[in-house]
């Protein structure tokens, strides 16, 4: 079953660091996301990327954040400076058209010390 | 903000009873999503529903979606312990998904 990996699985970083998360959504898929959840809360939408352009951001996703997608494969979420409230969990999404699901990856474990 | 109402959030029942979990919305949602999460990964798609009032079922599980396409309920027949898990309701429009906050599942040997 295809599936969508990110990397790496937890990362540990200093207040006001850049960091980088990874994603290779499934290859014939056209829509990618990046949800986050912190703990005990729910899954929160960030943005939703197609044809090369973001289409939809949340008021989460501040001049802080970017996304790329710098090859045919991967989808990055950048975070420039990052603040203690950034520590969650990292989905990253993809699907064929959005009426017919979202597969998520298992998540990067984001911890900002 | 496009707020989705699960209830109940924790449900503990015996194995091989019926529930039934409700995901309610002010908001129209253009397909109505159900997850099922597991502790420290992502969420797994259960089933997406589209028109309003349809039904699918998915062997013992049967998810609906209301006429007016802003809530849908999720039931389960003859739960088993494989059964127990976080389930997520989500409504889709404009290229994002709004999630619930979760209906917690147990079901007891």
């Amino acid at each position: 079953e295809p599936e969508v990996t990110q990397t790496p699985s937890h990362q540990v970083t200093q207040m006001g660091q850049e960091v980088i998360l990874r994603c290779v959504p499934i290859s014939n898929h056209l829509y990618f996301y990046w949800y986050r959840q912190i703990l005990g809360q729910k899954v929160e939408f960030l943005v939703s990327f197609y044809n090369n352009e973001i289409s939809e951001k949340s008021e989460i996703f501040d001049d802080q954040f970017s996304v790329e997608r710098p090859d045919g494969s991967n989808f990055t979420l950048k975070i420039r400076s990052t603040k203690l409230e950034d520590s969650a969990m990292y989905f990253c999404a993809s699907s064929i058209r959005a009426a017919y699901g979202y597969t998520f990856g298992s998540g990067t474990r984001l911890t900002v010390v | 903000t496009q707020l989705l109402e699960q209830s109940p959030q924790f449900l503990s029942i015996q194995e091989g009873e019926n529930l039934t979990v409700y995901c309610n919305s002010s908001s129209v949602f253009s397909s109505l999503q159900w997850y099922r999460q597991e502790p420290g990964e992502g969420p797994v798609l259960l089933v997406t529903v589209v028109t309003g009032g349809e039904v699918k079922k998915l062997k013992r599980l049967t998810f609906q979606f209301g006429d007016a396409r802003k809530d849908s309920s999720l039931h389960i027949t003859a739960a088993q312990t494989g059964d127990t898990g976080l389930y997520l309701c989500a409504g889709d429009n404009d290229y994002k998904l709004s999630f619930g906050a979760g209906t917690t599942v147990t079901v007891r040997a």
